[in-house]
């Protein structure tokens, strides 16, 4: 299995400032996704933090406003950009096991999330 | 329709009772992850299955591919087993995860 940590555990923001959430897996993976998750409703992907290249963004979710680094294999950081109260949602980080890792393949692990409010 | 259903959506439970949340999904999966989530927030794996049963401590998941339904069962319950439990399929080995609207769990004591 992996353990994943994410920091900070909740932040209450400003409208029109930005927060970078970290993410640290205490195992290489081969994959990182981040997710949202708005209240009430199910996970949303946003994008999956591709190891040394830029991010696969899903749609509806772009660069500028949620940019993304992935600068080693543990290791992934998802900035909130340019706030608004619509952001207001939890945050998780994900890591998947790819082939040959230390994880069971396609075993997907979760954060224990960042819970943003947005005022 | 969604393409991974849980029922039923809220469940109410007194301490000791035999639990089950059921998941459908609508087309064939390479693997089906069962997840627990808390309060707060955080979210942890508990089974991810293809077919067949798999047990851990008091909670049991089966699957049946045939059906395309996997069920969650949860023996013995108690308050601390309250929590959302949300399934999720994965259809092919390299896509992505599709969640059901989970399923809100409450266990008196």
């Amino acid at each position: 299995s992996a353990v994943i940590s994410q920091k900070p555990s909740r932040d209450i923001c400003q409208r029109g400032t930005s927060l970078t959430i970290q993410c640290q897996v205490d195992s290489q993976v081969t994959m990182m996704f981040w997710y949202r998750q708005q209240p009430g409703q199910s996970l949303t992907l946003i994008a999956t933090a591709n190891q040394g290249s830029e991010a696969t963004y899903e749609s509806g979710f772009v660069i500028d406003k949620f940019p993304i680094s992935r600068p080693n294999l543990t290791f992934s950081t998802l900035t909130v950009s340019n706030m608004s109260p619509e952001d207001s949602s939890i945050y998780l980080c994900s890591a998947k096991g790819g082939a040959g890792g230390p994880i069971q393949y396609n075993e997907q692990f979760f954060g224990p999330g960042t819970r943003l409010t947005v005022l | 329709k969604n393409e991974v259903e849980q029922s039923p959506q809220n469940l109410t439970a007194q301490e000791g009772e035999f639990i089950t949340i059921n998941c459908s999904y609508s087309v064939g999966i390479s693997a089906l992850h069962w997840l627990q989530q808390h309060p707060g927030g955080g979210i942890v794996s508990l089974f991810m299955l293809s077919s067949g049963k798999k047990k851990h401590g008091r909670l049991i998941a089966t699957i049946n591919i045939q059906e395309k339904h996997s069920s969650l069962h949860i023996t013995a319950s108690h308050p601390r087993d309250s929590a959302v439990y949300i399934c999720a399929r994965r259809k092919t080995s390299g896509s992505r995860l599709t969640f059901g609207e989970g399923t809100q769990l409450t266990v008196n004591p």
